[in-house]
């Protein structure tokens, strides 16, 4: 399995650009979690998904940031318009089914490294 | 609502030395507990988890972490630590049933020197 997959893995752009990272998660998992991680925040939940839909938005920053899985095996996560304190590593992550404690093992994506000047 | 506390940013530690990394919760019901580690560039991976049953739980690369309910703690230790182990630790509590996310720490930087 080629595990989570992320996409750029770098990204430069400058402030007020939209920006798009692209996710695909694991074959047959139904739950997908986007993450933001910084110095000074740590790692933070942004949203999640399971079986294609939100159940949880509550740490989305503010209306700029947008999420999305019009299907199982694909998430973008958008910012429009992006701002020099949207620099950060933004991990994808996914779950196998169940949604119980036993399946609570998530998998992690390499990360997508975005720094906006 | 869950929360997590590394108190510890940063542990330096020798090379085949013992480990110790803090972990407390805080939380009004049951919870389940988590050790991820990130190596430098990558993604966070599973180390070991704590659901039930014996409160000494065995993980990964010769980790161990021991849930102790009445000090709402969730250390891991190694005995002996190698340079590889060199990495951010990030512990986890996930509470209970249902979609129930899981809410990490700050993190703790393991720095192993030869």
């Amino acid at each position: 399995d080629a595990g989570v997959i992320q996409s750029p893995r770098h990204e430069v752009t400058e402030m007020g650009q939209e920006v798009t990272l692209r996710c695909k998660p694991i074959s047959g998992h139904n739950s997908l979690f986007w993450y933001r991680q910084t110095m000074m925040r740590g790692l933070e939940l942004l949203i999640y998904f399971n079986n294609n839909v939100p159940i949880d938005d509550s740490g989305m920053p503010e209306d700029r940031f947008s999420a999305k899985m019009p299907n199982a095996s694909f998430s973008t996560l958008k910012i429009q318009p992006s701002e020099p304190r949207d620099s950060a590593v933004y991990f994808c992550a996914s779950r196998a089914p169940g949604g119980g404690v036993q399946q609570e093992t998530q998998y992690f994506g390499p990360g997508t490294r975005l720094l906006v000047l | 609502a869950q929360s997590v506390t590394q108190l510890d940013s940063q542990v330096p530690v020798f090379e085949e030395a013992p480990v110790e990394l803090r972990c407390n919760y805080s939380s009004s019901v049951s919870v389940y507990l988590f050790w991820y580690v990130q190596y430098p560039n990558q993604g966070l991976q599973l180390l070991l988890k704590y659901l039930s049953g014996s409160t000494l739980v065995k993980g990964i690369n010769g980790f161990e972490a021991e849930f102790n309910k009445s000090q709402t703690s969730f250390h891991l230790r190694k005995p002996s630590v190698h340079i590889s182990d060199t990495a951010e630790y990030f512990c986890a509590v996930r509470r209970g049933t249902g979609f129930q996310k899981l809410v990490f720490g700050t993190g703790t930087r393991l720095l192993v020197s030869p």
